[in-house]
């Protein structure tokens, strides 16, 4: 596709439930961020693959998130055990190089937990 | 500890004249400065960046300045239009010192556009 999808667009949960996101990049971008956004603040980085290695996961909170992007492309992003506090906007990145200087956002999945 | 700071959470302007977001940092090792802009309901999207060797790069109605012994970015659109109405973040990296290291954002300026 032209740009990053990512999937569902709107994704309600019950508290304790797991849940999978799917982000879509843009074709031959090797570099792959997740960012999740509270609301009332800035993305917040959680995980980058450059390919499909993690190269940096300092930013997942817990144990509870896990990213995965087995061929270097698709990527998902898991949250086992889900908590009222994991409400919020997460966002997909991609980008050519190795570095998001540049990087081109999908719409986000925003995820309600109840 | 926010490393990136936009202290004014909304700005509105009036059609025609200038917008001026501004934006500090804390993390002297930020060398990469970005500006995203944002809609409801979509991503943020790309808009111009600079890098610590220059102190100013225009694109059209778009300039951003950079303070680096202030520690501070700006970023300039004239003429505002109706369209400019929307969220604004302010990124930085420690990019050429590092690589590959994720952008770090800071909360926003809403931006309203008043015809």
């Amino acid at each position: 596709g032209a740009g990053v999808s990512q999937t569902p667009s709107n994704k309600v949960t019950e508290k304790g439930k797991y849940v999978e996101l799917r982000c879509d990049p843009i074709s031959g971008h090797t570099a792959l961020y997740w960012y999740r956004q509270s609301l009332g603040q800035g993305p917040e980085f959680l995980i980058y693959f450059q390919g499909t290695g993690a190269a940096d996961d300092s930013g997942l909170p817990n144990d509870r998130f896990f990213a995965v992007r087995p061929e270097g492309s698709v990527s998902t992003l898991k949250i086992q055990r889900t908590e009222r506090g994991d409400s919020a906007v997460y966002l997909c990145a991609s980008s050519k190089t190795g570095a998001d200087t540049e990087a081109f956002f999908g719409q986000g999945t925003r995820l309600t937990v109840v | 500890d926010q490393q990136v700071k936009q202290n004014s959470p909304s700005l509105s302007v009036q059609e025609g004249r200038i917008s001026i977001l501004n934006c500090d940092y804390t993390n002297s090792m930020f060398d990469y400065f970005l500006w995203y802009k944002k809609y409801p309901a979509e991503g943020p999207t790309f808009l111009i960046s600079i890098s610590s060797i220059k102190d100013k790069n225009e694109d059209g109605r778009f300039t951003v300045f950079l303070n680096k012994s202030a520690k501070h970015l700006s970023l300039h659109i004239v003429p505002s239009q109706p369209g400019d109405s929307a969220v604004y973040f302010c990124a930085a990296s420690d990019h050429y010192n590092s690589g590959n290291t994720p952008l770090v954002f800071g909360k926003g300026t809403r931006l309203s556009v008043i015809a």
